[in-house]
């Protein structure tokens, strides 16, 4: 069954606007990592967080992981239409593969 | 796609017939994955390898087989196809520990009838 839930399912914003979507998990984990896919096309790594870090950043994106709520979110800062996409978090417990969560459709309007 | 590809692309089949789906890498990476992705249930995995000949099961390995003889190809079969195996299937990859970043190909879409 699937670790991580994305909130919200579906997202819509327009362009220039901050997006944030959430993930939260069950069990606890080594690392938390988010992926984007655009329509069609294979899922993308976007950015890792280990179970010791707090806040991560990678150019628009910020991401937030508080272990002790077991959720994290994912920040888009300034958001283009190329952002639009799904977005999943994944999560790594002890020595399974990732589990992915059912995504967040982001939908950024020009 | 990282040195991944993945074939066919896209198949049509007939229920009971079996299929096979290859996933290629270039880069030698131990660890491989097979996931399906349908809709309302993001992806799940179906199976995983470690190594040539090493593999395990995953969340949705029923109605599944793989294989690894070498290390760049990991083969995902369905053994007897059922319509609840249409779906779009991706490999990945691993460069260290199954834990860490993945690497997808570009996806094979089934539609088994």
């Amino acid at each position: 069954s699937q670790q991580g839930e994305e909130d919200p399912q579906a997202l819509s914003i327009q362009e220039g606007e901050n997006a944030t979507m959430n993930c939260s998990y069950k069990t606890s984990i080594n690392n938390l990592q988010w992926y984007r896919q655009n329509s069609g096309r294979g899922l993308v790594h976007l950015i890792l967080i280990r179970s010791n870090e707090r806040e991560k950043h990678s150019g628009r994106l910020r991401v937030t992981l508080d272990t002790s709520k077991k959720s994290s979110s994912l920040l888009i800062t300034a958001s283009r239409a190329a952002d639009t996409a799904s977005y999943f978090c994944a999560t790594v417990g002890g020595n399974t593969p990732l589990v992915f969560g059912k995504g967040t459709r982001l939908s950024v309007i020009a | 796609d990282a040195g991944i590809t993945q074939s066919p692309r896209h198949k049509v089949t007939e229920t009971g017939t079996p299929v096979t789906l290859r996933c290629h890498q270039t880069e030698n990476h131990r660890y491989m994955y097979w996931y399906r992705q349908d809709p309302g249930h993001g992806l799940r995995l179906i199976h995983y390898s470690y190594g040539v000949k090493d593999t395990d099961k995953g969340e949705v390995s029923d109605g599944y087989s793989v294989s690894r003889s070498k290390t760049e190809d990991f083969l995902l079969t369905l053994e007897s196809a059922t319509s609840s195996q249409t779906s779009v299937y991706f490999c990945a990859i691993s460069e260290g520990q199954s834990r860490e970043t993945q690497y997808f190909g570009p996806g094979t879409r089934l539609l088994v009838l």
